[in-house]
C-alpha cells in the first residue's frame, strides 16, 4: 500500500505570498490531520478533517486554512506569508480521525519564507 | 491539558551502548493512547509503536522495548545495542478524547546521535 504523500516536498515563497500544499492520505484512509514543526516551537497540530469536514482545529491564526475533497486528498492554504511560516509542514493520516488510531505520516512541505 | 516532556534534549552513544529515552505525560483522560515516533534526517515521521492506557505490559521488537508505567506518567523507550542508523530525533506522542479526535501532542524531541 502507498504511503501519505505530500506535494511539493520543497517550496520557497516570499513574505505577503500565499502557499497551497497537497496531501494524499494511505488508501482508505478518510481522516487527514496537518502538523507545522519549527525549531522553537516543536510540532504543532494545526486541523484535522474527516470526511470533508474540519473536525479539529489548533491555534493558528485564520490564514491557515485547509479543506478536503470526497476522495480524501487535503490541501493546506497559507495567505499573506510570514517569516514565521517557515517551517517543515506534515500531513498524517488514519483511518477514522479517533484517538486510539495510529496516525501515518508523509515527507513533508519544507517551506521557506523569505 | 494534555502535555508530553521529553527532558533529553540531545543524546549521544558509542555504537553498541544500550540508549533510554524519557517521555513523562499529563493527562486527565482515563483512557489514552501513547506513541513513538521517529524522525530521520529526511524529515518523514515513522511510527514505532502505539500503546493504550490499560495496556502496562512492556513491549519489546528487537532492539527496542518500550517501559509504560501508568504510576509515573512514563513511557520510556530504550534501545539496546544501538547502531548507527538509529541516529535520529525520536518523539513521543499523546492521545485522548481530553483533545478529541485523533490529534496528537507531540513532544520536544530527543536528537539520539549513535556514533561509530
Amino acid at each position: 500500500k502507498a504511503g501519505v504523500t505530500q506535494t511539493p516536498r520543497y517550496l520557497i515563497k516570499t513574505r505577503g505570498q500565499q502557499v497551497t500544499l497537497s496531501c494524499s492520505p494511505i488508501s482508505g484512509h478518510r481522516s487527514v490531520s496537518w502538523y507545522q514543526q519549527t525549531p522553537g516551537q516543536g510540532l504543532q497540530f494545526l486541523f484535522e478533517y474527516f470526511s470533508e469536514t474540519q473536525r479539529n482545529k489548533g491555534n493558528f491564526p485564520g490564514r491557515f486554512s485547509g479543506r478536503q475533497f470526497s476522495n480524501s486528498r487535503s490541501e493546506m492554504n497559507v495567505s499573506t506569508l510570514e517569516l514565521g511560516d517557515s517551517a517543515l509542514y506534515l500531513c498524517a493520516s488514519s483511518l477514522g480521525g479517533v484517538s486510539q488510531e495510529t496516525q501515518y505520516f508523509g515527507p513533508g512541505t519544507r517551506l521557506l519564507v523569505l | 491539558a494534555q502535555k508530553v516532556t521529553q527532558a533529553q534534549t540531545e543524546i549521544s552513544v558509542v555504537e553498541k551502548e544500550d540508549v533510554t529515552l524519557d517521555c513523562v505525560y499529563e493527562t486527565r483522560d482515563t483512557t489514552y493512547y501513547l506513541f513513538w515516533y521517529k524522525q530521520p534526517p529526511s524529515g518523514e515521521l515513522v511510527f514505532l509503536i502505539r500503546r493504550n492506557s490499560f495496556d502496562e505490559q512492556n513491549e519489546i521488537s528487537g532492539r527496542y522495548s518500550w517501559n509504560f508505567q501508568k504510576s509515573t506518567s512514563s513511557f520510556n523507550f530504550t534501545i539496546t545495542a544501538s547502531q548507527v542508523v538509529d541516529s535520529a530525533v525520536y518523539f513521543c506522542a499523546l492521545s485522548g478524547k481530553e483533545t478529541s479526535g485523533s490529534r496528537l501532542t507531540f513532544g520536544e524531541g530527543t536528537q539520539l546521535t549513535v556514533n561509530p
